[in-house]
């Protein structure tokens, strides 16, 4: 089946400064990442996803980069703020069906 | 509308125990998963519902873990025999099966927190 892995495990930013989470997936077959959010005692959220026929994609501060030859995604965090500070979840797909997740990147911004 | 609901929201319980943790789904959802997730740990994947196809079970720790999901909604899973290492937070999600290259978004409730005493 697919295995995720995800890095790094901890990461500690200032405000302001860019933060950079990998995923690296092993289904050549998987073809939709999306990337989560869990915020402390909340639920994960969805905040960005791409498909395999994209890149690249972006929205405001956080963007997804994909590299389907290397079978790699990132997160791109962009002048990072406190409220960014949460556990981060990248996860792989093919299409409609099981997800498998990494086992999350803690980011703390620090003020 | 409506999001993922669980039910308790928490609950306690004595080793030995058997206990059950119910997941509402978004109406019209097919997929529903199961994970378990202890303090500051990642998403374990327990189980997976899709449609009327056969689940995957393949992440249940042990023969103590089940779970049905009934009439396509609703699902329960069930802990027989609880142990203290079976506390954590249980959580439930659902996604809409879309066609394909569609978003496989995973909605998730708010969880169960179980704490075997």
């Amino acid at each position: 089946g697919e295995n995720v892995e995800q890095h790094p495990s901890t990461l500690s930013v200032q405000e302001g400064d860019s933060a950079v989470i990998k995923c690296t997936y092993s289904d050549s077959a998987s073809n939709y990442f999306p990337w989560y959010k869990q915020e402390l005692g909340k639920r994960p959220q969805l905040i960005i996803d791409i498909r395999s026929n994209v890149g690249e994609k972006k929205d405001q501060r956080i963007a997804v980069t994909l590299n389907k030859t290397a079978k790699h995604f990132s997160l791109h965090i962009t002048e990072t703020q406190p409220e960014d500070s949460a556990v981060y979840f990248c996860a792989a797909s093919i299409g409609a069906g099981k997800s498998t997740f990494g086992d999350g990147t803690t980011l703390t911004v620090k003020p | 509308g409506a999001g993922v609901s669980q039910s308790p929201s928490n609950k306690v319980t004595e080793k030995g125990k058997d206990v059950e943790l119910r997941c509402d789904p978004i109406s019209g959802h097919t997929a529903l998963y199961w994970y378990r997730q202890s303090l500051g740990q990642g998403l374990e994947f327990l189980i997976y519902f899709q449609g009327n196809s056969a689940p995957d079970k393949s992440g249940l720790p042990s023969d103590r873990f089940s779970a049905e999901r009934t009439g396509g909604s609703v699902s329960t899973l069930t802990i027989q025999r609880t142990q203290q290492e079976d506390s954590a937070v249980y959580l439930c999600a659902s996604s809409l099966r879309g066609l394909a290259g569609g978003r496989n978004e995973q909605f998730f409730g708010p969880g169960t927190r179980l704490t075997v005493l």
